[in-house]
């Protein structure tokens, strides 16, 4: 099983500051997906990276696929409280069978 | 559209009882999988079938964990007999294509389970 490691675990922010969190693996992935999951909630995808280097928008968050495609950031502007919730990346191997799972990193934007 | 149904959404057993689950994946979709998730962390794949065939089925304990997808459409995960280490929410995910990276996995709400 390729190993992501995600940090931060925990972060606590005010509406309107910019944040990154980190996803991180001695491994290789042809892809990796961006999950938000809410509490109660599966798990719903915001992006998939593909190409090393690549960089995708959506909205104020910002995705980066390392150059080795070992790595990946995700970058929120201006962060709301509807951002809130556990971010997710996860990396699928060259098979592309199944993705493995990081342990997340859980968002609180307060007011 | 309906998205992926999972039933029950809460399940509260006592150890050493039999558990299942059910999974309805969204029509037309061939991969269904299983994931369990423990509090904090993030979901771990159980099962992953293409249409009714378990094509990867190493990550699930087998000495007390099966699953079934009967006709390639809804799965049924059980667990039998259950210990107090299984607690944690299941999920249910299905996709179009077996490349789960060119495509986009939907997850059901989940079945929070817990063994007392």
């Amino acid at each position: 099983t390729q190993l992501l490691e995600q940090s931060p675990q925990f972060l606590s922010i005010q509406e309107g500051e910019n944040l990154t969190v980190y996803c991180n693996s001695s491994s290789v992935f042809s892809s990796l997906q961006w999950y938000r999951q809410e509490p109660g909630e599966g798990p719903v995808l915001l992006v998939t990276v593909v190409t090393g280097g690549e960089v995708k928008k959506l909205k104020r968050l910002t995705f980066q696929f390392g150059d080795a495609r070992k790595d990946s950031s995700l970058h929120i502007t201006a962060a709301q409280p509807g951002d809130t919730g556990l971010y997710l990346c996860a990396g699928s191997s060259n098979s592309g069978y199944a993705l493995n799972f990081g342990k997340g990193t859980s968002l609180l934007v307060t007011p | 559209e309906a998205g992926v149904v999972q039933s029950p959404r809460y399940k509260i057993i006592e150890k050493k009882q039999p558990v299942a689950f059910w999974c309805n994946p969204i029509s037309g979709h061939n991969t269904l999988y299983w994931y369990r998730q423990n509090l904090g962390q993030g979901p771990e794949l159980l099962i992953r079938y293409e249409n009714e065939e378990a094509v990867d089925d190493s990550q699930l304990p087998k000495d007390r964990f099966s699953a079934e997808r009967l006709k390639g459409v809804d799965s049924t995960l059980k667990i039998q007999p259950a210990e107090l280490g299984d607690s944690a929410v299941y999920l249910c995910a299905s996709s179009t294509v077996w490349r789960v990276s060119d495509t986009e996995a939907f997850f059901g709400q989940g079945t929070r389970l817990t063994v007392v």
